[in-house]
């Protein structure tokens, strides 16, 4: 079975620039998820899309923006880069809203450089 | 505020010296409290789910409690292939569905 495929896992981009990280769900899970990580802290949300609603908003500056598609699959955009956007970005996905505290599973994630 | 505090931040073990983990938490109303596994540059990888005070979890060299207020992850006998950060989130019932995470616990286990 395919687990969370997240694309690219590397990237480096200039200040300024912008930049569109890809996520496919495991098959069946309608709930994707948006995480930051920054090395040495524990994974910060940004953004949860649930059948292609936006369900929550982290505390994350309106550079960054999300959808999701008609086969769940999403994407994260960061516009207008800044060096400390530099992180891993994560991407989950789950079967939540059809249970309770349904468990998230992660994609590799994606290691983001801005130079 | 749901909040997150784990203990150790690191945490160096013999083989075969068994420790635990805890994760203290603060959440207006608990839906779920998680654990996972995250090596070096990868992905977090669910090892367990924990929804009630009293719940205990298995699996092989790891038990995960829960209480009230707190939770601990008992590793038992550990392996140098346990050395790894472990990350405890929970979640509530706010509707956003999103996970608040604790900074990890970076274990290392020398052979």
């Amino acid at each position: 079975d395919a687990g969370v495929t997240q694309s690219p896992t590397h990237l480096i981009k200039t200040r300024g620039q912008h930049v569109t990280l890809r996520c496919s769900p495991i098959s069946g899970h309608k709930s994707v998820s948006w995480y930051q990580q920054v090395l040495g802290q524990g994974p910060q949300f940004i953004f949860q899309y649930y059948e292609k609603e936006e369900r929550g908003r982290g505390n994350f500056p309106d550079r960054f923006s999300a959808r999701q598609f008609p086969n769940y699959s999403s994407e994260l955009n960061v516009n207008a880069l800044l060096l400390g956007d530099s992180a891993l970005y994560l991407c989950a996905s789950s079967l939540q809203g059809q249970s309770i505290g349904a468990e998230a599973f992660f994609g590799q994630g994606t290691r983001l450089t801005v130079v | 505020e749901d909040q997150v505090t784990q203990s150790p931040e690191a945490l160096r073990l013999q083989e075969g010296e068994s420790s635990s983990l805890n994760c203290s938490y603060t959440v207006s109303g608990l839906r779920g409290l998680f654990w996972y596994r995250q090596d070096p540059g990868k992905g977090p990888e669910f090892l367990f789910t924990l929804y009630s005070a009293g719940e205990e979890k298995e699996k092989e060299r790891l038990k995960a409690t829960l209480t009230k207020k707190e939770s601990f992850l008992h590793i038992t006998a550990p392996k140098p292939e346990d050395s790894a950060t472990y990350l405890c989130a929970v979640q509530d019932f706010s509707g956003t569905y999103k996970y608040i995470f604790g900074t990890g616990t970076r274990l290392k286990v020398l052979a």
